[in-house]
């Protein structure tokens, strides 16, 4: 049991380029969701997926898509990078309070 | 606007002490309040999660507090470990039309040292 797992650890990326960051989890749960966490800004929700084919907004969705076609795996796409969204990405996975966060992908974009 | 706000925001305290921090929150309507451990460079992982009827809840060394009254939630931390060094995050979740709205603090950094 993996828990919930992120790829790539690490990136960098030149502004306009575009990227998927993956997420998966193996625990079965129906809603998963994005967050990015900033220097002295508490975690963002940028996306939400309630179960297979259903995706939602959240606080910060802009410059990001989502796809939910599988409840396995929750990609994140950035369409064209941009110096503001240099950040940390955690994806997660929740089955009623309980939520478990993904190992997190650190995002530079130059 | 739905606000959690935790202090301090960084601690420093000897390896065997005790410390306590603190989280208020405007968040409404409550549905339930969860303490996160998260280390440099990992994910946050739960502690503690209570609802409106819970006011303690303990996992180890871990003991949540919450006066839903007052809106407040501490975390006391018993005989402190090198390994408890890492950001305390308390997380406030309101109902909101069917699902629940999530809201993040941003953190208290503790460091214990020798």
């Amino acid at each position: 049991n993996a828990g919930v797992t992120q790829t790539p650890k690490f990136q960098v990326l030149k502004t306009g380029q575009s990227m998927t960051l993956q997420c998966a989890q193996d625990m079965n749960h129906e809603y998963m969701s994005w967050y990015r966490q900033d220097p002295g800004m508490g975690l963002r929700l940028i996306h939400y997926s309630v179960g297979a084919g259903i995706t939602d907004q959240g606080e910060v969705p802009n410059g990001y898509n989502v796809s939910r076609s599988t409840t396995e795996d929750f990609p994140l796409r950035l369409l064209s990078a941009a110096p503001s969204q240099t950040s940390v990405y955690f994806c997660a996975s929740s089955e009623g309070r309980r939520q478990y966060f993904g190992p997190g992908t650190r995002l530079t974009v130059t | 606007k739905n606000q959690v706000e935790q202090s301090p925001q960084s601690l420093i305290i000897l390896e065997g002490k005790n410390c306590t921090l603190q989280c208020n929150y405007t968040v409404s309507p409550f549905s339930n309040l969860r303490w996160y451990k998260q280390d440099t460079g990992r994910g946050p992982v739960s502690l503690t999660i209570m609802t409106f009827s819970e006011n303690t809840k303990s996992n180890g060394r871990y003991t949540a507090t919450l006066d839903a009254d007052t809106k407040q939630s501490s975390l006391h931390i018993t005989a402190s470990q090198l390994s408890d060094s890492a950001s305390y995050i308390c997380v406030v979740s309101a109902n909101s039309g069917g699902y629940q709205k999530v809201t993040f603090g941003i953190g208290t950094k503790l460091q214990v040292i020798p």
